[in-house]
Order: structure tokens, then C-alpha cells, then sequence
């Protein structure tokens, strides 16, 4: 399988502790994006990699939530002493300007956090 | 601000007809409109996209119609089936994909 893989698939935890996910990206991507849904409404932007830098953050992303993306491939997403609002689901998506066809963004599965 | 207008919030559609969604951008510096659709519990899947300098553009059922000037594109699906059932969004994008707030599409069987 060749597609955005993410890890894990579901989460819970309760308030107040430190969640990560891993987002895999399409190989010959270079560009990865991580979004927060939640039930009923789109996506919403949180972050932009572009290789291993990280070119923009939302407003939405509060000192509590941390991005990397080390080497230019996979990419972890942090929340620190999560509340109850963070539950959602966080997906994953990666696109190329190089690679045909270009700037389509490819979404992973996701990961559904809950705070208990 | 929202800069991607999607409508209608939901339809509901008998198996065989034709539905239809729409939406308006505002900014005429986005380059590339997909449209997505997602199912619960699963993250959204590219269905078709186009760019401003086709006015159409057709994929088996679906297709995208794209007016310029107006600043609107739409999707089309043509034949409807159960198992079109899902969430589409529609997105348009620069550097990154401005979303509308989706429609929810039931087709009755």
C-alpha cells in the first residue's frame, strides 16, 4: 500500500496527558499537511511541511500542539496536556509539485482522539 | 471569513437522479478546485478536480462544471446510487486547500 498511512487509528486518553501521532506520507511527496475534523464540518488547516520545514502554522495550533517532520518524511503531531476540546479527528495529507499530478493533496485514514 | 461557500448543506436524492452541489470562491489567485468525497470514520478521498482553464470536466458520473467568470464551479452526479451516500466538500487552493463546510448527500435506494 503506497497511500498516507497514519498511526495510530484511534486514541483515547484523559485530560490532561500527551498524545502523538505518525503520519507516513506518499514516498515522493514532499509536502505534508496535518488538519483537525470534527464531526460535521471540514477539515481544518493546522499545519505545512515542506520537507523537513515547517512553513506555516495556524492559529488554531495553541502551544499545546507541536509538529516535526525530522527528516523530510514521516511527520509527528504532539498535543500536550490535552483538554476535552482536542478530541477530533486528525488527518494526515501529503501532495507534490514535482510529482504528477501536482498539488493534489492525498489524505491518510486519520486518527480519532478522545478526551476523557 | 468564509472563503469557500459550499451549498446545499444537504440533499437528499432518489437512486437514479441527479445531484448536484455548488460553490463560490472569492479569491481569483486559487488555481486548482477538488472536490472530495468522505464516508464516517474515513478521511476524505480526492473524487475529481479541475483547473480554471477547463470549463468541464467528466469522470464517469461526476463531473465538474467550472464558470470563471463567476467565480462558481459545481459538481454533478449523474445516476445516483446508495452508494454515493457520503460527505462532499469542495476545496480550492493556492498554497493550501481552502474547504467549504461540506454537503451531506443521502440517495434513497
Amino acid at each position: 500500500d503506497t497511500g498516507v498511512s497514519q498511526n495510530p487509528r484511534h486514541k483515547i486518553t484523559k485530560r490532561g496527558q500527551n498524545v502523538t501521532f505518525r503520519c507516513d506520507p506518499i514516498s515522493e511527496h514532499n509536502r505534508l499537511y496535518w488538519y483537525r475534523q470534527t464531526l460535521g464540518q471540514g477539515p481544518e488547516f493546522l499545519t505545512y511541511f515542506q520537507n523537513e520545514a515547517q512553513l506555516e502554522k495556524s492559529r488554531l495550533l495553541s502551544d499545546r500542539f507541536s509538529a516535526e517532520r525530522p527528516k523530510g518524511s514521516f511527520s509527528t503531531l504532539e498535543i500536550q496536556r490535552t483538554e476535552q476540546g482536542d478530541s477530533a479527528m486528525y488527518l494526515c495529507a501529503s501532495s507534490s509539485r514535482q510529482v504528477p499530478p501536482r498539488d493534489e493533496q492525498f489524505f491518510g485514514p486519520g486518527t480519532r482522539l478522545t478526551v476523557l | 471569513q468564509q472563503q469557500v461557500k459550499q451549498s446545499p448543506q444537504s440533499l437528499i436524492v432518489q437512486k437514479g437522479g441527479i445531484s448536484i452541489i455548488n460553490c463560490a470562491y472569492e479569491n481569483t489567485a486559487f488555481d486548482y478546485f477538488p472536490w472530495y468525497q468522505q464516508f464516517p470514520g474515513k478521511g476524505p478521498a480526492l473524487l475529481i478536480a479541475i483547473r480554471p482553464d477547463v470549463s468541464e470536466k467528466k469522470e464517469g458520473r461526476f463531473t465538474i462544471s467550472f464558470n470563471k467568470s463567476a467565480k462558481q464551479f459545481s459538481l454533478h452526479i449523474m445516476d445516483s446510487q446508495p452508494g454515493d451516500s457520503a460527505t462532499y466538500f469542495c476545496a480550492a487552493t493556492g498554497r493550501k486547500l481552502i474547504w467549504g463546510l461540506g454537503t451531506s448527500l443521502a440517495v434513497n435506494p
